[in-house]
């Protein structure tokens, strides 16, 4: 057990719709990571919280947002969802700013229809 | 051509053998991960370099700075290593990931 709680383990959902994943990181770490797996693109770094500000952000979509909260849990928000947007979303958490070890969550399957 | 590349894509390995798997990266980085991909989708850390050696049980990981290349190296494999290794560079401005392929390891009994 990694310590960092990703929720829901599976989401079904329509295309069009609006989902929020919530990711709990590890007891102390200040920084929260979001990816995406899909099939076709592998693991990729969609963005990065730390102690509350954007850190860094990577391939995400417009209609994709994230925020990071006073309690340090993130919430990933997915909107206008598309078939494309099928995938496993992981989050990750580290004690610091960069350069620390990363605790993965076990990530919330989305599958759109 | 990938800011990150990982070589082999694909390896099958009998069981007890010394296993290298390679990434080489065209960014500057800060640091390195390995990550280790099960077959049932969970992600595990295994090392994060920046430079040097990292040894953990039977997982050696090293990276050299100068040329832009790290490896990872399992002994004594086992069936139970079978997994999708990742290679994960965090670039050295901006904090971006930047994601290998990853290399499927299939150990053989």
């Amino acid at each position: 057990d990694s310590g960092v709680t990703q929720t829901p383990k599976h989401l079904i959902t329509a295309t069009g719709q609006r989902v929020t994943l919530r990711c709990s990181p590890r007891s102390g770490d200040l920084s929260v990571y979001w990816y995406q797996q899909s099939l076709d693109q592998g693991l990729q770094f969609l963005i990065q919280y730390y102690n509350g500000e954007e850190r860094a952000k990577g391939n995400i979509l417009e209609r994709f947002s994230a925020q990071q909260f006073p309690d340090l849990h993130s919430e990933l928000n997915l909107s206008s969802l598309e078939l494309g947007d099928s995938a496993l979303y992981f989050c990750a958490s580290s004690s610091r700013d960069s350069n620390t070890e990363a605790f993965f969550g076990q990530g919330t399957r989305l599958t759109v229809v | 051509k990938n800011e990150v590349e990982q070589s082999p894509q694909n390896l099958t390995a009998q069981e007890g053998e010394f296993i290298t798997i390679n990434c080489s990266y065209s960014v500057g980085i800060s640091a390195l991960h390995w990550l280790q991909q099960h077959p049932g989708g969970g992600i595990v850390s295994l090392f994060m370099l920046s430079s040097g050696k990292k040894k953990h049980g039977r997982l050696i990981a090293t990276i050299n700075i100068q040329e832009k290349h790290s490896s990872l190296h399992i002994t004594a494999s086992h069936p139970r290593d079978s997994a999708v290794y990742i290679c994960v560079a965090l670039e050295e401005y901006g904090n971006k990931l930047v994601f290998g392929a990853g290399t499927i390891l299939r150990v053989k009994s």
